[in-house]
């Protein structure tokens, strides 16, 4: 039982450069979560899910694109990547939404755009 | 607006001393609060979690954490830290939001343990 994993642990990209992080749970949690982690600021949600095939946005989605199209699996991508899109990136899930079900969250990704 | 802040962003102490970590919280509603853990190139694990009845809740690693509602807090405490305790920590509200269970975090304290 592997919990939150995340592909990769640290990427550089040049301004303008596409890229996409996996995330992957196999917790068969219906919930999964994209944050990003900057210094000062706590977690911010940019994008979840409730569900395969489901998506919504976040409190900072722009700049970014995320797909669920297998329940374990919820991708984050980056179109034209930014420097101001240079953060640890947090990927999470949880069972339900209700009842304020714990979130597990996986190791980060360290993600530059220079 | 929610909100969660966490007035100091480091503390050091010695090995051994006791800890209090402060939380405070913004929210109109009864608020479901967390603690998380980072440890330096790790994610987050979750320390311990207020949802209702007794205010004073244990956690994992030793930890606790006590829930005042007059005075908006929820601070973390440890009577005696161990070397490994030295992290981020960071405290959230929950807040059940258009269908979802919203997490609003803090900044986060950074804990450095003194030997």
């Amino acid at each position: 039982n592997a919990g939150v994993t995340q592909t990769p642990k640290f990427r550089v990209l040049k301004t303008g450069q596409s890229m996409t992080l996996l995330c992957a749970q196999d917790m068969n949690h219906e919930y999964m979560y994209w944050y990003r982690q900057d210094p000062g600021m706590g977690l911010r949600l940019i994008h979840y899910s409730v569900g395969e095939g489901t998506t919504a946005k976040g409190e900072v989605p722009d700049g970014y694109n995320v797909s669920r199209l297998k329940k374990q699996n919820f991708l984050l991508g980056l179109e034209s990547a930014a420097p101001s899109q240079t953060s640890v990136y947090f990927c999470a899930s949880s069972y339900s939404s209700e009842d304020q079900e714990t979130q597990y969250f996986g190791p980060g990704t360290r993600l530059l755009v220079l | 607006a929610q909100s969660v802040t966490q007035p100091d962003i480091h503390i050091t102490v010695s090995e051994g001393a006791s800890l209090e970590l402060r939380c405070n919280y913004s929210y109109g509603a009864t608020p479901y609060l967390f603690w998380y853990v980072q440890s330096p190139g790790q994610g987050l694990q979750l320390l311990l979690k207020y949802f209702s009845g007794d205010t004073l809740v244990q956690g994992i690693k030793g930890f606790e954490a006590e829930f005042k509602r007059s005075q908006s807090s929820f601070n973390l405490r440890k009577p005696s830290v161990h070397w490994s305790d030295a992290a981020e920590y960071f405290c959230a509200v929950g807040v059940f939001s258009g269908g979802y269970n919203k997490l609003i975090f803090g900044a986060g304290t950074r804990l450095a343990v003194h030997p």
